[in-house]
């Protein structure tokens, strides 16, 4: 069985600070594909990344990177220079088939201006 | 480009009664979708999921049921609502070849009363 862990439920930080939000997955298969979504108080889940686990590098898409470490099964999500737009629900999830996905709890955060 | 709508934004019903929500999915063919449940608070929690017309797949037992009557429209049913269908639904597609990516529509916020 799966399973995707986001021990922190809400963060709060002040703009322009870095945030790094922390995903541990576990699953026995040797492939899978590891994904961030971004909820914003309007309800619709954001496509962020999608990363499979042949491809541990790192990525960076403007002030959002990805951390990737099979070693520790995380998937960790760092905002640089956070801004109010930030703001909502991010979400953590792994599927092994494509087509079942598990989400984690979901990391509320709060960037306040 | 793709869009997904789902109707109605917000519903408030009462316990016993009926439900029907839809998804439709503009501007691809023979996508896959999905009904996923947020319950306050909560992660993600996938119900359904579809690969083509009359195919649905159930992920958790419960009293609700979906249906795909056409390609590109996925509904979601209750014959009787209960307190515990309270909740946010959203409807997610993804390409028959990169099932490993769902997109998500903008949700239905559902109040059980």
């Amino acid at each position: 069985a799966q399973k995707v862990t986001q021990a922190q439920t809400e963060i709060s930080v002040v703009e322009k600070e870095d945030v790094t939000l922390d995903c541990v997955y576990e699953t026995r298969d040797t492939t899978y594909y590891l994904f961030w979504y971004k909820q914003p108080p309007s309800g619709e889940l954001v496509f962020l990344i999608r990363r499979n686990s042949f491809d541990e590098q790192n990525e960076i898409s403007g002030r959002y990177s990805w951390n990737f470490q099979k070693s520790t099964s995380s998937f960790n999500f760092t905002i640089t220079a956070s801004q109010v737009v930030d703001s909502a629900v991010y979400f953590c999830a792994l599927s092994v088939d494509g087509q079942n996905f598990v989400f984690g709890p979901g990391t509320r955060l709060s960037v306040l201006p | 480009s793709q869009t997904i709508h789902q109707w109605p934004a917000t519903l408030v019903q009462p316990v016993g009664s009926p439900l029907s929500l839809e998804c439709t999915v503009e501007g691809t063919s023979n996508p896959n979708l999905y009904w996923y449940r947020q319950a306050a608070g909560r992660g993600l929690q996938l119900l359904f999921y579809s690969v083509g017309i009359g195919q649905i797949s159930s992920e958790v037992p419960q009293n609700l049921s979906a249906s795909r009557p056409q390609d590109r429209q996925f509904i979601l049913s209750s014959k009787k609502l209960l307190l515990s269908d309270s909740g946010f639904y959203l409807c997610a597609w993804s390409v028959l070849e990169r099932t490993d990516t769902q997109y998500f529509g903008p949700g239905t916020r559902l109040t059980v009363l």
